[in-house]
């Protein structure tokens, strides 16, 4: 049924980097677009970025957009997130998760998730 | 502040039904698909419902979802204590041009 493994979170202190992994296995990676999404302590989801199967960005949540890059190697089967200049507001668990079509045209949704990398920005 | 309205918390006794509320607009619920996410504490979200209405194989029939206008509910029957958790509603914003969640909603099962 797929399965998505997170890594690469940590502590990291406001202005540092960390770059997020995402391994995919058991579906064609190739097929499915993917995404980041993110849950600050005690918050709800919010989505960060959607990347399509070709590679081609669809979008970044305001908040992140012109800071992190989001990237896939469909060689490796591996989902990516480049994350510079860290906020304290970027703190918080951050899940890969496969956006895959439904039944419907042009209709979507989050079928697989990973079990998330916990990201803490502090000095 | 989330783009999709839903009350922080609902509470009922096992054995009854709950609605959780979506609250949207024309530019997001008004005109796309609804999905429905289930989220325990410490454990990554759960595809509930998508298409507004349809269930992924496994999830049982006491989950429902309807659509109507620019609101969304997931409805939950024969409440058991093991559905405690926390429910998400999610779309696609056309104006924004992202997929936007709504808040969260405590599920209390008394």
């Amino acid at each position: 049924q797929g399965q998505l493994v997170e890594s690469g979170g940590g502590l990291v202190k406001p202005g540092g980097s960390l770059r997020l992994s995402c391994a995919a296995s058991g579906f064609i990676f190739s097929d499915y677009h993917m995404a980041w999404v993110r849950q600050a302590p005690g918050k709800g989801l919010e989505a960060i970025a959607y990347i399509r199967f070709s590679g081609a960005v669809v979008f970044y949540t305001e908040s992140v957009r012109f800071r992190f890059t989001v990237s896939r190697d469909n060689n490796r089967n591996s989902l990516y997130l480049q994350m510079p200049s860290l906020r304290a507001e970027d703190g918080g668990v951050y899940f890969c998760a496969r956006r895959a079509p439904t039944l419907t045209t042009a209709s979507e949704a989050y079928d697989i998730w990973g079990h998330g990398t916990l990201v803490t920005v502090s000095s | 502040q989330s783009v999709l309205t839903q009350p922080p918390s609902v509470s009922a006794t096992p054995g009854q039904k709950v609605s959780i509320s979506c609250s949207g607009t024309s530019s997001n619920i008004g005109k796309n698909y609804v999905c429905w996410y289930q989220q325990f504490p410490g454990t990554a979200p759960k595809l509930l419902i998508f298409d507004n209405s349809k269930r992924p194989s496994g999830i049982p029939d006491r989950f429902s979802g309807s659509k109507s206008g620019t609101s969304a509910t997931l409805g939950i029957t024969g409440l058991q204590a093991g559905d405690e958790a926390d429910y998400y509603c999610e779309t696609w914003d056309n104006s924004l041009g992202v997929v936007v969640f709504g808040g969260g909603t405590k599920l209390t099962v008394l």
